[in-house]
């Protein structure tokens, strides 16, 4: 089952501009992920931002929580030409299995 | 870091014959590795949870008989789809998570397993 929406679906940008793509969720969770697969290969995990923070840094990454409207949002400052991928959001809703549901994806293209 | 080894990378088969993907967490133990299933230009799909020991648990909508999950050991999960047609052609993933990871970690997923069937 597919989780929430993500948006906007592709985005492309110029290197050194920053990235912002925006994720949507339908039930509580326990944790927000956002990951990265580059075409064809598999995800690379970015970032956890968990249900009681409201937002986190990592390197050029920056990620906000908002669980009243159930959104999440992953800036990517400074692009360069090599943050060219697809990014997922990805709910953990805890229980028992604790399993991922991923969002539909942005394809970013950065071009350099 | 964790590291969670899957192959074959690709496969082509003939309709009609089974495939087995493996998947392995390579420098931990994992009781629960996931199975998911991505269509080109598509995100992923929870197929299904794969538990040590114990019988997969299958997302709705998915036949277990056509794609059947074994979890021999912790450190093993094998997806074999059986009787594969065209359209079981699609990119499969398996993950898992190092519960001695610390919490920030997140998932570890396999490079994924490209499967045609002609």
């Amino acid at each position: 089952s597919q989780q929430g929406e993500e948006d906007p679906q592709a985005l492309s940008i110029q290197e050194g501009e920053n990235a912002t793509m925006n994720c949507s969720y339908k039930t509580s969770i326990n944790n927000l992920q956002w990951y990265r697969q580059n075409s064809g290969r598999g995800l690379v995990h970015l970032i956890l931002i968990r249900s009681n923070e409201r937002e986190k840094h990592s390197g050029r990454l920056r990620v906000t929580l908002d669980t009243s409207k159930k959104s999440s949002s992953l800036l990517i400052t400074a692009s360069r030409a090599a943050d060219t991928a697809s990014y997922f959001c990805a709910t953990d809703g805890g229980g028992a299995t604790n399993k991922l549901i991923f969002g539909t994806g942005t394809l970013l293209a950065v071009q350099p | 870091g964790a590291v969670v080894s899957q192959h074959p990378s690709r496969v082509i088969c003939k309709s009609g014959t089974s495939v087995k993907i493996e998947c392995r967490s390579l420098d931990f133990q994992a009781t629960t590795m996931f199975w998911y299933r991505q269509f080109p230009k598509q995100s992923l799909m929870l197929m299904a949870t794969s538990n040590e020991g114990s019988k997969a648990t299958y997302e709705q909508g998915v036949e277990k008989d056509k794609f059947l999950i074994n979890h021999a050991s912790l450190t093993l999960s094998t997806l074999t789809v059986t009787s594969a047609h065209p359209e079981d052609s699609s990119f499969y993933i398996c993950s898992a998570r190092d519960p001695f990871g610390g919490g920030s970690k997140g998932y570890t997923f396999g490079s994924g397993t490209r499967l045609t069937v002609v």
